[in-house]
């Protein structure tokens, strides 16, 4: 079944600087990837997501790539804000199933 | 956007009885919901994928027999964790897909966090 890797595992930046995360997945079938903001105790929020037909998505301060051969997509936040601190997690659905394979997340602080 | 709800937001129990979570799409009708277990800093792994008017699917590794799940209607779906246990204890998140939109996106519930003590 598909596997989704996700890295860093902790991201510390400065305010005003720029965050990357990074995911792979494992099924090539995949075609589907949001990436969710969670803050403790607190359900999952969409932040963005994105088709595999899209190579690159932005919205305001937060951009999606997609690299299909490598199976590799990123989260790039520019401009961080103190409010932007959370837990963000990439995940991978395919097809008709879309259920959602998570990967273990990214605990990001922004520095004020 | 559409809306789930989940009930209860959270709930003490002790061990070996047995806890029923209900997940509720509130504006939308969703043929299929999915339930996730998150333990502390960890992720959300997914458990089972129900489905409307036939058996749930479960993920490798997870009890069929411990974890019932029902979705008897187009906006209802329960989990229920029979016998549970102290290793039960968790934050257990629902979601569903507003099909009649197109969109993949899914929506969440707002989680049951469940204290087997």
């Amino acid at each position: 079944g598909e596997n989704v890797e996700q890295h860093p595992s902790t991201l510390s930046v400065q305010e005003g600087d720029s965050a990357v995360i990074k995911c792979t997945y494992s099924d090539s079938a995949s075609n589907y990837f949001p990436w969710y903001k969670q803050e403790l105790g607190k359900r999952p929020q969409l932040i963005i997501d994105f088709r595999s037909i899209v190579g690159e998505k932005k919205d305001q301060r937060i951009a999606v790539t997609l690299n299909k051969t490598a199976k590799h997509f990123s989260l790039h936040i520019t401009e961080t804000q103190p409010e932007d601190s959370a837990v963000y997690f990439c995940a991978a659905s395919k097809g008709s199933s879309y259920k959602l394979i998570f990967g273990s997340g990214t605990r990001l602080l922004v520095r004020p | 956007g559409a809306v789930v709800s989940q009930h209860p937001s959270w709930v003490i129990c002790k061990s070996g009885t047995s806890v029923k979570i209900e997940c509720r799409s509130l504006d939308f009708q969703a043929t299929t919901m999915f339930w996730y277990r998150q333990f502390p800093k960890q992720s959300l792994m997914l458990m089972a994928t129900s489905n409307e008017g036939s058996k749930a699917t479960y993920e490798q590794g997870v009890e069929k027999d411990k974890f019932l799940i029902n979705h008897a209607s187009l906006t209802l779906s329960t989990l229920t964790v029979t016998s549970a246990h102290p290793e039960d204890s968790s934050f257990y998140i629902c979601s569903a897909r507003d099909q009649a939109s197109g969109r993949d996106e899914q929506f969440f519930g707002p989680g049951t966090r469940l204290t087997v003590l």
